[in-house]
């Protein structure tokens, strides 16, 4: 397995509060995603990264922005946390290019009230 | 709009019967295709992998690609309780700076 841990696991935030969360990647890989999970949704992608401080916009970015200053980090975050952002997060990497195998963090299950 | 679809069950399937999933897309020139297996509160794993027409066999599971129908399948022969899992189909865009749009996931129940 990708060593590609997450942090944290599990947050409870309230309404109007910035939110960070971190994905750390021991791999070296070039591409790292964001990733948010809602029953009936499947994953829909956040934002990605395709290297140090090279960031894109995914489908549902409003809201998010992201930052990669190193290969292995890439953080995340809920500039001012809304309930509709209530989700679990998953951060992914990928060693190459696509098509290749994306790579999957333990998740973080983020609750905004 | 790029759109990935998945019949979301659950399906059930006796222990030891071939499992059916199934996965239709919106454009022809997708190229990549994936399988991932989710257990419930886990993240994705790749299962398989079909990039060409036709069937390709890892143990027991076998994926289908059809580009014609834009329909991609992943048979599970010898279902075992193990296989209980949600499984998620995705697939890659060319024009979508090669993201990949993923399918809302198929729940399958084996049952013993």
């Amino acid at each position: 397995d990708a060593g590609i841990t997450q942090s944290p696991r599990h947050k409870v935030t309230e309404t109007g509060t910035p939110v960070t969360l971190r994905c750390h990647q021991t791999e070296n890989h070039r591409y790292m995603y964001w990733y948010r999970q809602d029953p009936g949704h499947g994953l829909r992608l956040i934002h990605y990264s395709y290297g140090v401080k090279d960031t894109d916009k995914g489908e549902v970015s409003d809201g998010y922005s992201v930052s990669r200053s190193k290969t292995e980090d890439f953080l995340l975050t809920l500039e001012s946390a809304t309930s509709s952002q209530t989700s679990v997060y998953f951060c992914a990497s990928q060693p190459g290019q696509n098509p290749d195998t994306q790579y999957f963090g333990p998740g973080t299950r983020l609750t905004v009230l | 709009q790029k759109e990935v679809e998945q019949n979301s069950g659950p399906l059930s399937v006796p222990e030891g019967a071939i499992a059916s999933l199934n996965c239709t897309y919106s454009d022809r020139v997708s190229q990549s295709f994936f399988w991932y297996r989710q257990y419930s509160g886990k993240s994705p794993e790749l299962i398989m992998s079909i990039y060409s027409n036709g069937d390709k066999e890892d143990g027991r599971f076998t994926a289908q690609l059809n580009k014609a129908s834009q329909y991609v399948s992943l048979l599970i022969r010898d279902s075992q309780p193990s296989d209980s899992a949600t499984y998620l189909c995705a697939v890659s865009f060319p024009d979508s700076n090669y993201q990949l749009i993923w399918g809302a996931g198929t729940k399958l129940i084996i049952k013993p």
